[in-house]
């Protein structure tokens, strides 16, 4: 079946610095991915939406310049966490959608702690 | 606006017990609902959809039905196994959302032997 696949699982990092997060279609093409941020007990959080070759889409309240997203090609995204801070850790999940366009393909997510 | 409530867990079944897990949701317009399943390690999985109301999802034994006078779509299972501890996420997937599916936040099913 349809695998995503997410890297890295979990990252510790210092404050102040970037961590970059990448999402990878194995054998489907994406023309569309999500990302999501999840706290503790609580559901996922739609960040942004990244489309193939265009910019993303963030949803209100999320800082564009904090979060960089990436979408090179049809099989990668990346999310780039800059000037991490411990209030950035979180658990955060992206999701892959097929070509036909209602298919969910999802990672296996990144545990991000900032000390 | 769209959103997802779904029962807090974690659920403790003895195996081959009924299993119930409840959702319901707030949407405009007719939204597509679904149950996801994270097993450990793993990424989340489609587990069962479905499109319109009264349409019953199913898959691997497990079913749930969309009721829109109730505006829930519960997951139940008759037997569950050890096979089956996961997190279950119920989802909706709306027109009016750009297609942006909205996750409820998860419930973890334990099945002892």
């Amino acid at each position: 079946g349809a695998v995503v696949s997410q890297h890295p699982s979990r990252v510790i990092c210092k404050s102040g610095t970037s961590v970059k997060i990448e999402c990878r279609s194995l054998d489907f093409q994406a023309t569309t991915m999500f990302w999501y941020r999840q706290f503790p007990k609580q559901s996922l959080m739609l960040m942004a939406t990244s489309n193939e070759g265009s910019k993303a889409t963030y949803e209100q309240g999320v800082e564009k310049d904090k979060f960089l997203i990436n979408h090179a090609s049809l099989t990668l995204s990346t999310l780039t966490v800059t000037s991490a801070h411990p209030e950035d850790s979180s658990f955060y999940i992206c999701s892959a959608q097929d070509l036909g366009g209602e298919k969910l393909f999802f990672g296996s997510g990144t545990q991000l702690s900032v000390l | 606006g769209n959103s997802v409530t779904q029962m807090e867990g974690p659920v403790t079944l003895s195996e081959e017990a009924f299993l119930t897990i409840n959702c319901t949701y707030t949407a405009t317009g007719y939204p597509s609902l679904f149950w996801y399943v994270q097993y450990p390690g793993e990424g989340l999985q489609l587990l069962l959809k479905a499109t319109k109301a009264d349409d019953k999802g199913s898959n691997k034994g497990f079913e749930a039905t969309y009721r829109k006078e109730t505006t829930s779509f519960h997951l139940e299972k008759g037997s569950v196994q050890v096979s089956d501890s996961a997190v279950y996420f119920c989802a909706l997937i709306n027109d009016t959302g750009g297609f942006k599916t909205i996750f409820g936040a998860g419930t973890r099913l334990f099945v002892k032997a």
